[in-house]
């Protein structure tokens, strides 16, 4: 089976950076994902990682540690549109994707 | 346009009736998924399909039930067996399930299913 767990909820202040943490447990590893979905709406593509490192895409980075089962999402130069949720999406060895609770991100003025 | 589409949006059902929510795609992707999605919950996997006329269950399959005769389609289907249906279902689709590589998952906008 897989466990994967990230922060409830999560509150920034606009321009800020936040990092947004999930850690996994997986029998086989085959790539994981960062998605976000605001309130109502289809969650979206943000991040694939497969390899260990850094992937940065504009104001959003993410990061993966296999060894430690770990990845974290960053946002920079918050803005008030990026209030959504980020769900963590661990690929295993069943190649179908198992997603966590999802971290609701508040950004106030 | 590209794209899935959910129906209904919004659906009301009484207790004891089935209801079946539609998705469609037009992405020509092989695999299709149907998640639910409760508060807290984050999505939990019902049922999805790697290729026509095949389908696997989910972590959460009991009371549901689906079919794949088309590539296109994969309507799901709420029973009366399904002991908590209010929820929001969300369909998906895939270029391939069962690969490696990152096939990225596009979701459709999903159908809120609220028993009266």
């Amino acid at each position: 089976g897989q466990n994967i767990d990230q922060p409830t909820e999560m509150t920034a202040t606009e321009g800020a950076i936040v990092q947004i943490n999930c850690t996994y447990q997986t029998s086989g590893f085959n790539g994981l994902f960062w998605y976000q979905q605001h309130a109502g709406e289809a969650p979206t593509f943000l991040s694939y990682n497969v390899l260990d490192g850094l992937e940065e895409k504009g104001r959003f980075s993410s990061f993966l540690s296999r060894s430690k089962g770990y990845s974290y999402l960053l946002l920079k130069e918050l803005q008030m549109k990026d209030s959504a949720s980020y769900l963590c999406a661990c690929k295993g060895g069943s190649y179908i994707p198992t997603f966590g609770r999802g971290t609701s991100l508040i950004v106030h003025p | 346009d590209g794209g899935i589409t959910q129906s209904p949006k919004y659906l009301f059902r009484k207790e004891g009736q089935n209801v079946t929510l539609s998705c469609e795609q037009n992405l020509n992707h092989d695999a299709m998924y149907w998640y639910r999605q409760d508060p807290g919950q984050g999505l939990r996997l019902i049922y999805y399909s790697q290729i026509v006329n095949d389908f696997q269950k989910g972590d959460i399959a009991e009371g549901y039930s689906v079919s794949r005769e088309k590539k296109e389609s994969f309507p799901l289907t709420v029973t009366s067996a399904q002991k908590n249906p209010t929820a929001f279902y969300l369909c998906a689709s895939s270029i391939e399930g069962g690969s490696s590589g990152a096939n990225v998952l596009t979701f459709g906008a999903g159908s809120r299913l609220t028993v009266l």
